[in-house]
């Protein structure tokens, strides 16, 4: 059964600060790894995307990798902004590949 | 990309009474779609899968009795909440399967926050 990881739980970060954001999965038999930003009472907004086939994906000043032998996936957030603070949610496919399972995501804090 | 929503965005009701949330994939056919539940401060938990045309999946722990998942078309799928007690309180994300070339995506609705008071 996939299990999803999130370190840190939470990050306080002065702006202009490059980040790195962990995920750690447990079965890598994925087709994909996804990450989503979550503003506080609000719905998700699919970051980025990585297919299996791929090792990273790249969106303005955010970059996503995937390394499925180590069952590790990192979000990296260049040069962040006040209004990059969130919480950022991992998800996987689970074992099988049907259901999608979240991690317990990190919660970032910018300060200006 | 594609375009889950879902109706309404927020409610409120009174401990007892019963509340309908629907989830529509908006510019294409979703024969699965899947209902998340989200307390504050946690992650999202799947709740059930709902597939078109049969009866939707439940997780462990999860009363299908009281979380009524009917998918009658392939762009529709509703959850009801029956006898709604401020313990069902919580944030329901719903989301649509698509495929397309050989690959899968879940699309994202924006969530329905619900208060029962």
């Amino acid at each position: 059964k996939q299990e999803v990881t999130q370190i840190p739980a939470a990050l306080s970060v002065p702006e202009g600060e490059n980040l790195v954001l962990n995920c750690s999965f447990t079965d890598s038999a994925i087709y994909n790894l996804q990450w989503f930003r979550q503003d506080p009472g609000k719905g998700l907004t699919s970051l980025l995307l990585i297919q299996s086939s791929q090792r990273e994906q790249t969106s303005g000043r955010l970059n996503a990798s995937l390394d499925k032998s180590s069952g590790r996936s990192t979000l990296y957030i260049a040069a962040s902004q006040p209004g990059d603070s969130a919480t950022y949610l991992c998800a996987a496919p689970d074992t099988g590949g049907f259901k999608t399972i979240f991690g317990a995501g990190t919660r970032l804090f910018v300060k200006a | 990309g594609a375009v889950v929503s879902q109706h309404p965005s927020w409610v409120i009701c009174k401990s007892g009474t019963s509340v309908k949330i629907e989830c529509r994939s908006l510019d294409f056919q979703a024969t699965t779609m899947f209902w998340y539940r989200q307390f504050p401060k946690q992650s999202l938990m799947l709740m059930a899968t709902s597939n078109e045309g049969s009866k939707a999946t439940y997780e462990q722990g999860v009363e299908k009795d009281k979380f009524l998942i009917n998918h009658a078309s392939l762009t529709l799928s509703t959850l009801t909440v029956t006898s709604a007690h401020p313990e069902d309180s919580s944030f329901y994300i719903c989301s649509a399967r698509f495929s397309q070339g050989g690959g899968e995506t879940q699309y994202f609705g924006p969530g329905t926050r619900l208060l029962v008071l």
